[in-house]
């Protein structure tokens, strides 16, 4: 089975742009959760979405939004970047059978992201 | 509110010396226990999980890692480090009620001297 996908493994924008980042969960999954890393806060969770809602969100400003997809494809949103946006963004992925809140999570590579 | 702590924040070991990687929780409810690796520039890997039962748990790489609840631990242990294992660990918490939520230590960086 191939793991979490995520595209682009890099990307450099500059202050004030908006980014969008996708993550493929592996087949089956129907949560995924994105995480932000920084070397300052660590990992921190941004939000989760399973059959296409968003059941849970961590404390970040209304400029980090998401979705899914029917598929259960997601993406995240950052729009008017800022300096501090620069991070290494992981998505995962989990099989959550029943809607269960919690599984077993999955992580992709990371999306790495720099804001000049 | 779940929270960790990874008290270490480097260790360096010796290869073929054992290891203890420590991490306290703190939930009201029965938690969800994770120890997760990761190589630079790279993302997580699930070494091993708790969720119930025995409290000692056995995981990949020859790792395990065992569950006192009256001390809120799950400290990771493996008994002879490899040169490759030099990484950085991670212990997250997370919650049957808190969807897709795991709240992350700050990590311990491991290095493996020859």
């Amino acid at each position: 089975k191939a793991g979490v996908t995520q595209t682009p493994r890099y990307l450099i924008k500059t202050r004030g742009q908006q980014v969008t980042l996708s993550c493929s969960p592996i087949s089956g999954h129907r949560s995924v959760s994105w995480y932000q890393q920084t070397p300052g806060q660590g990992l921190q969770f941004l939000f989760e979405y399973f059959s296409e809602t968003q059941r849970n969100k961590g404390n970040f400003p209304g400029r980090f939004s998401g979705r899914q997809f029917s598929n259960s494809r997601s993406e995240m949103n950052v729009s008017t970047l800022e300096l501090g946006d620069s991070a290494l963004y992981l998505c995962a992925s989990s099989l959550v059978l029943g809607g269960a809140g919690m599984d077993e999570q999955f992580f992709g590579p990371g999306t790495r992201l720099t804001v000049l | 509110a779940q929270s960790v702590t990874q008290p270490d924040i480097h260790i360096t070991v010796s290869e073929g010396a054992s290891l203890e990687l420590r991490c306290n929780y703190s939930y009201g409810a029965t938690p969800y226990l994770f120890w997760y690796v990761q190589s630079p520039g790279q993302g997580l890997q699930l070494l091993l999980k708790y969720f119930s039962g025995d409290t000692l748990v056995q995981g990949i790489k020859g790792f395990e890692a065992e569950f006192k609840r009256s001390q809120s631990s799950f400290n990771l242990r493996k008994p002879s480090v490899h040169w490759s294992d030099a990484a950085e660990y991670f212990c997250a918490v997370g919650a049957r009620t808190n969807a897709g939520k795991s709240t992350f230590g700050d990590g311990t960086t491991l290095t493996v001297k020859p």
